[in-house]
Formats: structure tokens, sequence, C-alpha cells
């Protein structure tokens, strides 16, 4: 089964600095990929996903993200953050073929006035 | 609102107990999922139903079960509860079976505290 990896529980920044938040996988198959952001007290929402073709996906409120398939990455980016991009984000890995999809562990980001 | 219902939204019970959450999905969607969020698991995937049938499974429980109605809605049913099942439950549906394309969109979840 696969697992997903996230490198940091908790990101802090100052406002208008770059984000890069880390997700690494460990399926050798075909998958797709998402970030979902969870802002305080709030459900799920997707930001963005890959499915297929170009690897680097632009997704809501700024936000993109590039597939690297021989790292088995799929790091979330942000050029200049706002206070409130202050939330949880996760990463989620599907198996294209039985459908199996896990969420890594979370990265708190939060974002300094 | 991503269109995905669940109720109750918090929920309070002792050990030993059995409960029911329950998941109106968005209109027209087929697939329900459910997922259960704690602190020391962080979000896990427990099952999946799309248009009645069990589809995929994940980290269920044999004291969870879960089932998906004619009119397409999910019941999540927790039995013998522990401590440790308390957790935020959330339900998700997307249009098809996910591997299609198809977003996943999100309840706001059920708090289950156990007690």
């Amino acid at each position: 089964a696969q697992s997903v990896s996230q490198h940091n529980h908790h990101v802090i920044l100052s406002e208008a600095a770059s984000l890069e938040l880390g997700c690494n996988y460990s399926y050798g198959g075909t998958v797709n990929l998402f970030w979902y952001v969870q802002y305080p007290g709030q459900h799920l929402q997707l930001l963005l996903k890959y499915f297929s073709g170009d690897p680097l996906v632009k997704g809501i409120k700024g936000f993109e993200a590039e597939f690297i398939k021989s790292k088995f990455s799929f790091n979330l980016r942000k050029p200049s953050v706002q206070w409130s991009d202050t939330a949880e984000y996760f990463c989620a890995v599907r198996n294209y073929n039985n459908n199996d999809m896990r969420f890594g562990a979370g990265t708190r980001l939060t974002v300094k006035p | 609102d991503s269109g995905v219902t669940q109720t109750p939204k918090h929920l309070i019970t002792a050990t030993g107990q059995r409960v029911t959450l329950r998941c109106s999905p968005r209109s027209g969607d087929l697939s329900v999922y459910w997922y259960q969020q704690s602190l020391d698991q962080g979000l896990q995937f427990l099952i999946q139903y799309y248009n009645g049938e069990e589809r995929a499974k994940g980290n269920i429980l044999e004291r969870f079960s879960a089932q998906q109605f004619p009119d397409l809605h999910s019941e999540l049913n927790l039995s013998s509860l522990e401590l440790g099942d308390s957790a935020l439950y959330f339900c998700a549906s997307s249009v098809g079976l996910g591997v299609d394309g198809n977003t996943i969109y999100f309840g706001e979840g059920s708090w289950l505290t156990v007690v």
C-alpha cells in the first residue's frame, strides 16, 4: 500500500514570504495527486490536483504544485503567502488501480502578519 | 459550503456505546467516502461506497461498518466505542469512482468524543 510523507509538521512564515511544502509518496504505480487545505474549524477543500498532462499544476488562491515522477514528489508552492493562508495542508495520493486514497499527516502553516 | 452534509456535528458518548454518523452526498454524486481524522493518526481513509456497493476499504476497524442506501446517503456505524475512537469523522463525495478525475468534496465532519 502507498504511503504519503509530508516533511514539515509546522511551518511559520511572515507575510510575503515564499512557501514550499514537501510531499513524497511511496507507490510506484499510477497515482492521482492532490493538495487539500483545511482552514481552522472548516472542512477540507481542494487546492489542486494532478491526474495527467503538464506536471506543473496551478490551483486556487495562487498555489501551484509540481509532480516530479522520478522523485515521487508533489510539492506545493506559493510565491507570496498571506495571513489568510494560515491553515493545515494535506497532500493526498490515490492509487489509480484500487482507488485507495491516502493522506499525509498534514503541515500546519502559520503566517504572521 | 461543499454540498456534503453530515450529522450530527458533535456527539459525546460513553465507552462501549454505539453511534451512527450520517452523510448526504452532493446532489448527483454516487461515491461516498469516510475518513477519520485524529491527532495521533492524522487523516485516514476508512471506506468508499459507489452507488450502494462497497468500492474500496482502508483502515477501517471491524467494530466499524458502513453502508450506502438507495437514496445514496451513507451511514457509518461505530460500535463498542473506545476512548481512542474520539476523532473527527469526515464524509466526502464525488460524482464517479474518484480515479476518473472527479473532485472529492468533503463535508464539515462529525466530532465524536468518547468519554
